[in-house]
């Protein structure tokens, strides 16, 4: 059926270290995936995507690698800091022709100083 | 502000009453999505406007909701005879017509009915 799921609902870490998220998605044609941060009471914020034809995508302190074979995304987060903290959701697109993402459950990411 | 705006932020309603919900996507986003969200959960898809056109719809999407987008511009999800089953928040999402076009979302519409 369709599912995003996540290994770790929640990752704690120290200020400056680096954190990996990691995710399991279910659909073998999924051509596209995200990585959203949300924070309490808010809507989910857009942090990086990659399509299928890619294997690592780099962004600002953020870089998310994709490994088709085995179906598993994950998302590393560098010299993390508090302002982090927060859920993750990776999702995967089961839409054709236009993006119907299916988020999995999340991560809660927790940052001490 | 030119991100995806929602309207009311949050909604106490009792059983039976019907309520609706405003979305006001990016401007120049012709594409529009719904989605509901419950405590510790993701986003679960609900409905994806194409301008004025409501394209695709869950199975989720009861008889008792309904989605319009009538000038292809703003949306409003109305929920009737509301059931406690429908708290939850419901968030909107607006992308561009790249076919990869990243959805963007609102701040989302946490209802509680009582």
């Amino acid at each position: 059926g369709e599912s995003v799921g996540l290994h770790l609902p929640t990752l704690s870490v120290q200020e400056g270290d680096n954190s990996i998220i990691n995710c399991a998605y279910s659909n073998s044609a999924s051509d596209y995936f995200i990585w959203y941060k949300q924070e309490s009471g808010k809507g989910p914020q857009f942090i990086i995507d990659i399509r299928s034809n890619m294997d690592k995508r780099q962004g600002q302190r953020v870089t998310v690698l994709l490994n088709k074979t085995v179906k598993h995304l994950s998302l590393q987060i560098a010299a993390t800091q508090p302002g982090d903290s927060a859920v993750y959701f990776c999702a995967e697109n089961f839409g054709t022709g236009f993006q119907k993402l299916v988020f999995g459950t999340g991560t809660r990411l927790l940052v001490s100083p | 502000d030119t991100g995806v705006s929602q309207d009311p932020r949050h909604k106490i309603t009792k059983r039976g009453q019907n309520v609706t919900f405003r979305c006001d996507p990016i401007s120049e986003h012709n594409r529009l999505y719904w989605y509901r969200q419950t405590l510790g959960q993701g986003p679960e898809f609900l409905t994806y406007f194409q301008n004025e056109a409501q394209l695709e719809k869950s199975r989720l999407l009861s008889d008792r909701f309904s989605a319009e987008r009538p000038k292809g511009s703003f949306s409003t999800l109305e929920i009737q005879r509301t059931e406690q089953g429908d708290s939850a928040m419901y968030l909107c999402a607006s992308s561009s017509p790249r076919p990869w076009g990243t959805q963007y979302f609102g701040p989302g519409t946490r209802l509680l009915v009582l």
